[in-house]
């Protein structure tokens, strides 16, 4: 994997609305696509994953949609809660090497 | 436990001293990263072991830090001589293979350099 490009870096919204962060990447190789969140203090922790033959998977409020042609991945959180409000990072890695991160997108959900 | 371990949890120590912090991952886990978080900032890669191939280590940052994982296990972060812009939340994490599968994160050690 190399580079992987994240935006927005911080996003504000109100509850119950939808949040989405997009991630670009620039290896052609890549075939695994994680999300992880953050709260204050603790270790990131994997939210949801994509691999590379799929092109959307949902986990009940949260998705995430890879489009390899374009080489972004999406992560969708619908009807947002108080308890969504954390750092989401994305990631990617090919079958060799090492995980390549985001920078993170710090999420405020207002109630 | 099943997850990620690191210890301490918590580090103070004073500026020219050296440290050690420890990650036990998950066990049958083959390949063991670290990485390095500044307040409020992203990842920074470190280094990265897989089986018993040579480790990676070109996100180590100078000389003073070094690390070792031992039977493929354990594996000890080493700073030496620690300088205050060393401070940060060093994360460890695990993962069943080479590229591709699951990567599980500890709660990190909080070093703090006076």
């Amino acid at each position: 994997g190399e580079n992987v490009e994240q935006h927005p870096s911080t996003l504000s919204v109100q509850e119950g609305d939808s949040a989405v962060i997009k991630c670009t990447y620039s290896d052609s190789a890549s075939n695994y696509f994680p999300w992880y969140k953050q709260e204050l203090g603790k270790g990131p922790q994997l939210i949801i994953d994509i691999r590379s033959n799929v092109g959307e998977k949902k986990d009940q409020r949260i998705a995430v949609t890879l489009n390899k042609t374009a080489k972004h991945f999406s992560l969708h959180i619908t009807e947002t809660q108080p308890e969504d409000s954390a750092v989401y990072f994305c990631a990617e890695t090919d079958s060799w090497g090492k995980f390549q991160f985001g920078a993170g997108t710090q999420v405020v959900v207002t109630p | 436990g099943a997850g990620v371990s690191q210890s301490p949890s918590n580090k103070v120590t004073e500026k020219g001293k050296d440290v050690e912090l420890r990650c036990d991952p998950i066990s049958g886990h083959t390949a063991l990263y670290w990485y390095r978080q500044s307040l409020g900032q992203g990842l920074e890669f470190l280094i990265y072991f897989q089986g018993n191939s040579a480790p990676d280590k070109s996100g180590l940052p100078s000389d003073r830090f070094s690390a070792e994982r031992t039977g493929g296990s354990v594996s000890t972060l080493t700073i030496q001589r620690t300088q205050q812009e060393d401070s940060a939340v060093y994360l460890c994490a695990s993962s069943a293979g080479q590229g591709g599968e699951k990567l599980f994160f500890g709660s990190g050690t909080q070093l703090s350099v006076l």
